[in-house]
């Protein structure tokens, strides 16, 4: 059963434009949440992680945010660049879990056009 | 910064051949994890290793061994690569407790 789901499947954006990403899950106990960037066939490079109850992040021209009782945490993209088109994954630890267990989601495809 | 390498980058083998992926991490971490990925799936993990010697199942381990030879390399290994095994792989390492995991680069096999 997919514990971490992430909306939209695919989107694409004009450069400049801002965008928002979506990530659902129902891990339980949850530790932390990761946003990673994944270039198309390529490693995943960790954006930003969110650990406490209600956290808010921001690393450039990302910024995310975690609700944990919503279980429930967005991926904000501002100003987009051609060179943001990739795969993003949002990525939940499992507290309970002593070997440090990882949920994935599937990643939204974005594509960004000229 | 936490290295985790992983070779080859890239392999191409038939169906039924013997393919070894490699993983080395020099951060002393007692994790290392295989996963694979696949279009419309999260990674997902294959086996998993504590340390020297020691192994774990994952979620979809049919098809797959894996070796931890010594602290620093994780080994998988497929005897009978079968197509469905065309996947992009993963190895990760994390110290004990509730460090992160710290992924290598990856590698695509193809299986004909």
């Amino acid at each position: 059963k997919t514990q971490v789901e992430q909306s939209p499947q695919s989107l694409v954006v004009r450069q400049g434009e801002n965008c928002v990403l979506q990530c659902n899950y129902s891990v339980t106990p949850d530790n932390h949440l990761r946003w990673f960037k994944q270039d198309t066939g390529k490693g995943l490079v960790s954006l930003t992680v969110l650990v406490d109850q209600k956290d808010k992040t921001s690393n450039g021209r990302y910024s995310a945010t975690l609700d944990k009782d919503a279980k429930h945490s967005t991926l904000h993209i501002t100003a987009t660049l051609l060179d943001d088109t990739a795969t993003y994954i949002c990525v939940v630890g499992d507290r309970g879990s002593a070997l440090g267990r990882l949920h994935f989601g599937a990643g939204t495809q974005l594509i960004v056009i000229p | 910064e936490a290295a985790v390498t992983q070779s080859p980058r890239n392999k191409v083998t038939v169906t039924g051949g013997n393919v070894t992926l490699s993983c080395r991490q020099t951060n002393s971490h007692n994790y290392m994890y295989w996963y694979r990925q696949d279009t419309g799936h999260g990674l997902r993990l294959i086996h998993y290793s504590y340390g020297a010697g020691n192994l774990q199942i994952g979620d979809v381990p049919d098809g797959y061994k894996a070796t931890r030879t010594t602290q620093e390399d994780f080994f998988l290994l497929l005897e009978l690569a079968s197509p469905s095994q065309t996947s992009l792989y993963f190895c990760a390492s994390r110290p004990t407790g509730m460090g992160e995991q710290y992924f290598g680069p990856g590698t695509r096999l193809t299986v004909l």
